[in-house]
């Protein structure tokens, strides 16, 4: 079985501050992992994803994550926020044994820019 | 490229009525398509895999009886959700995924339909 745990409900920072937004993962394989991000009303959006490849991810909006074999976790960052960064962020697991399985959702950490 | 639609955006009906949400690929053919429900500030969890021409696998605790699903061509999916009682009231999101079989395939979410029941 696979899970996903999203450590901050909620994280506020400062336009212009870094941004770290925590995921661990559990799976009994190696995983496939993504951050997307919901907007109020709108749909999910793919930041980016690791599939084996390098540990260190570059996404859109220039955000990015680390593997952490070691430490189960795959971290979102940002340098600077943008006040349009404002969203519900969710980290997800896929099962790697294929069959197009769904996704399993991390619980979302909702993101704050203070002006 | 890979656009999925959802329609209706949002729906509002009585209790005791069918309702049909329809998950459209737009540039693209899906050959696996996934239904979520997302409660208010929660996250989304999957219900149901739909592969064209096939029946659909049901998460546990899914009513396969009460939420139909039909995928009848790799471009549309559908949910009807029978007999709605209030707290059938949800977000419902469904995602398409290009590849079927591979580890990581990506998939592209519809905007979600709001379902109210009253």
């Amino acid at each position: 079985a696979q899970s996903v745990t999203q450590l901050d409900s909620h994280v506020s920072v400062s336009e212009g501050t870094p941004v770290l937004l925590r995921c661990n993962y559990s799976s009994s394989y190696s995983p496939s992992l993504f951050w997307y991000v919901q907007h109020p009303n709108k749909g999910l959006q793919l930041l980016l994803k690791y599939t084996s490849a390098a540990t260190l991810v570059k996404g859109i909006n220039g955000f990015e994550a680390e593997f952490k074999k070691s430490e189960t976790s795959f971290h979102l960052t940002k340098p600077s926020a943008h006040m349009s960064d404002a969203a519900e962020y969710f980290c997800v697991v896929s099962d790697p044994r294929g069959g197009a399985d769904g996704l399993t959702f991390g619980k979302g950490t909702h993101l704050i820019i203070q002006p | 490229g890979a656009v999925v639609s959802q329609h209706p955006s949002w729906v509002i009906c009585k209790s005791g009525t069918s309702v049909k949400i329809e998950c459209r690929s737009l540039d693209f053919q899906a050959t696996t398509m996934f239904w979520y429900r997302q409660f208010p500030k929660q996250s989304l969890m999957l219900m149901a895999t739909s592969n064209e021409g096939s029946k659909a696998t049901y998460e546990q605790g899914v009513e396969k009886d009460k939420f139909l699903i039909n995928h009848a061509s790799l471009t549309l999916s559908t949910l009807t959700v029978t007999s709605a009682h209030p707290e059938d009231s949800s977000f419902y999101i469904c995602s398409a995924s290009l590849s079927s079989g591979l580890a990581g395939a990506e998939q592209y979410f519809g905007p979600g339909t709001r379902l109210t029941v009253t």
